[in-house]
């Protein structure tokens, strides 16, 4: 079944640390895609980044930083000097391309706090 | 301008009242989604739908009615109002294979059932 596990409920670091977010996901099948969604206090779910099962290179755009495993199944996000700005929660999801559904698989879900 | 729309963006009422919301999305996309975002701000995917056909019904109650007139509009009625509704609906569309093109998502319709 499809699953994606996000452990960290809560993490609060003070502006300027560097923050990793980590994203576990299981499936069963060898296609798919990875996302990953912010959701800052306004509360509309923001996009971030798409990356598919055959492409493993890591993504950088800007402070934000992706590292995509197929080995440990995990596809953790990286935020390099924090910002009060980055005050959100963030989503990881999953989506298999069987079944042409479109159907997304979020987990938890990471609240970040950046204190200034 | 705006690609998803949703409409209202804040609902309060009160237990056993029917309410609708509604949906419309302007990119020309083929399949439009109803997510539910509980208290603890879990997002799950309730129903899709891909030009007008309904593809995706997860185990939600009965008193859930999607209906999609045309591919740009995916409304969501519910009867009888319970305590447990009470939630933020996001509404998201895409072109499929959705994972080829990504999704758009509305900005939310927060629901209050007192």
């Amino acid at each position: 079944a499809q699953k994606v596990t996000q452990a960290q409920t809560e993490i609060s670091v003070v502006e300027k640390e560097d923050v990793t977010l980590d994203c576990v996901y299981e499936t069963r099948d060898t296609t798919y895609y990875l996302f990953w969604y912010k959701q800052p206090p306004s509360g509309e779910l923001v996009f971030l980044i798409r990356r598919n099962s055959f492409d493993e290179q890591n993504e950088i755009s800007g402070r934000y930083s992706w590292n995509f495993q197929k080995s440990t199944s995990s596809f953790n996000f990286t935020i390099t000097a924090s910002q009060v700005v980055d005050s959100a929660v963030y989503f990881c999801a999953l989506s298999e391309v069987s079944g042409n559904t479109g159907k997304l698989i979020f987990g938890q879900g990471t609240t970040l706090q950046v204190k200034p | 301008d705006t690609a998803v729309s949703q409409t209202p963006k804040y609902l309060v009422t009160q237990m056993g009242n029917d309410k609708s919301i509604k949906c419309e999305q302007n990119l020309g996309h083929d399949t439009m989604y109803w997510y539910k975002q509980d208290s603890k701000k879990f997002l799950k995917i309730m129903f899709s739908y891909n030009n007008k056909e309904l593809i995706i019904n997860e185990t939600v109650p009965n008193r859930f009615s999607p209906k999609s007139p045309d591919k740009a509009h995916l409304n969501l009625h519910i009867n009888s109002l319970e305590l447990g509704d009470s939630a933020v609906y996001f509404c998201a569309s895409s072109r499929l294979p959705s994972t080829n093109y990504g999704y758009t998502f509305g900005s939310g319709t927060r629901l209050t059932v007192v």
